[in-house]
């Protein structure tokens, strides 16, 4: 299994400012995902973080709020830009499928907090 | 697109008993399932996959059956434990790369 990490893991922000969430996998992958998982919900995806090029967002999701980067095969960044509270949710990186596995693993999550 | 739901929000189970978690699907071209469970302040684990062309798969105290016919799936876990409180979330897969979860139900296990 692939072992994923996070940065930060937690943060409390102002509305109207940006976090950078850091991505980090211990292995080469080609599909890495961003989730979005609100207070008591389940897990809504994001975006699709692709290396070399640019990032396939799910409906009601757009780039200039959720710029994603991908700079090399372990590695994505998610920025939240302009927060407001409704952004206060955890953060999820997520690798996985094909080629390299069946299964999808999950980061541990960078719980956010925007007053 | 694909819908997924799972029957109850809640379930609470003595220790040492086996419990049922249940998930419905909608999309019949879904072709994968993952069963993940999430600790609190957790990111999800995951716990145990089927594929379509399979009915049942068995893990280390855990059994995914499926059924096609009705586009249901569930999760049973033998003798839980306390270490099994948890929410539990199903998700499929149609062909593509893309997951789509249930709901997530919550097991609490009672000593």
């Amino acid at each position: 299994s692939a072992v994923i990490s996070q940065k930060p893991s937690r943060d409390i922000c102002q509305r109207g400012t940006s976090l950078t969430i850091q991505c980090q996998v211990d292995s080469q992958v080609t599909m890495m995902f961003w989730y979005r998982q609100q207070p008591g919900q389940s897990l809504t995806l994001i975006a699709t973080a692709n290396q070399g090029s640019e990032a396939t967002y799910e409906s009601g999701f757009v780039i200039d709020k959720f710029p994603i980067s991908r700079p090399n095969l372990t590695f994505s960044t998610l920025t939240v830009s302009n927060m407001s509270p409704e952004d206060s949710s955890i953060y999820l990186c997520s690798v996985g499928g094909l080629p390299e596995y069946n299964e999808q693993f999950f980061g541990p999550g960078t719980r956010l907090t925007v007053l | 697109g694909e819908s997924v739901g799972l029957h109850l929000p809640t379930l609470s189970v003595q220790e040492g008993d086996n419990s049922i978690i249940n998930c419905a699907y909608s999309n019949s071209a879904s072709d994968y399932f993952i069963w993940y469970k999430q600790e609190s302040g957790k990111g999800p684990q995951f716990i145990i996959d089927i594929r379509s062309n399979m009915d049942k798969r068995q893990g280390q105290r855990v059994t995914v059956l499926l059924n096609k016919t009705v586009k249901h799936l569930s999760l049973q876990i033998a003798a839980t434990q306390p270490g099994d409180s948890a929410v539990y979330f199903c998700a499929a897969r149609a062909g593509d790369y893309k997951l789509s979860f249930g709901a997530g139900t919550t097991v609490t296990v009672r000593a």
